[in-house]
């Protein structure tokens, strides 16, 4: 099955940094791989996404690069604010659509 | 409003004491799942469902079950619970229906179980 690896586990940057996060997966047939924020208490929440044919995707400050041949994609989140402090959770889907593979998370603290 | 609810959000149990967890979708999604978060390990998948009577496993299916009568009720039976199932438990849902993003998951609002 899917292996997902990511990193760093914690990252802690100064309000106004850039982020990046880093996801591995192992199944070179996985075909979407979504980014999920979850607030402290809360549940998780897609935030972005970006499916194999694509290799960037921003909204506003957030962006998603993928690349297939390395089996790797990237969350970017430029100009960081406070409210960006949360856990982050990458995921891979096999094309066949059936299991999500997670992440084991990273925690992001953005200093005011 | 369209959402995933689950019942109860919180349960302190004792071992072996059968417990169902409810889950129940308003947005007549076909995809229901089941994770488990704990801590360092993100969101392990129990079971998941491509529709009513369809059901398979997970990556940690062990001592759970799960049943899918309706389309909006997917619930979690743990018929024997032990203290390693102690966990932070999501309901999630998700369209796979042609001519809508099939892949985004709606999360429930979690259920924190301890079993002692």
């Amino acid at each position: 099955g899917e292996n997902v690896e990511q990193h760093p586990s914690t990252l802690s940057v100064q309000e106004g940094d850039s982020a990046v996060i880093k996801c591995t997966y192992s199944d070179s047939a996985s075909n979407y791989f979504p980014w999920y924020k979850q607030e402290l208490g809360k549940r998780p929440q897609l935030i972005i996404d970006i499916r194999s044919n694509v290799g960037e995707k921003k909204d506003q400050r957030i962006a998603v690069t993928l690349n297939k041949t390395a089996k790797h994609f990237s969350l970017h989140i430029t100009e960081t604010q406070p409210e960006d402090s949360a856990v982050y959770f990458c995921a891979a889907l096999p094309f066949n659509f059936n299991k999500f593979y997670f992440g084991s998370g990273t925690k992001l603290n953005v200093k005011p | 409003e369209a959402q995933v609810t689950q019942n109860p959000r919180y349960l302190i149990t004792v071992t072996g004491k059968k417990l169902t967890v409810t889950c129940s979708q308003n947005m007549n999604h076909e995809y229901m799942s089941w994770y488990r978060q704990d801590p360092g390990l993100g969101l392990r998948q129990i079971y998941y469902s491509m529709n009513v009577e369809v059901t398979d496993k997970g990556d940690v299916p062990e001592g759970y079950k799960v049943s899918r009568k309706e389309k909006r009720n997917f619930p979690l039976i743990l018929e024997s619970p032990s203290p390693n199932q102690t966990s932070l438990y999501f309901c999630a849902s998700s369209p796979i229906s042609e001519g809508t993003d099939p892949y985004e998951q709606y999360f429930g609002p979690g259920t924190r179980l301890t079993v002692t």
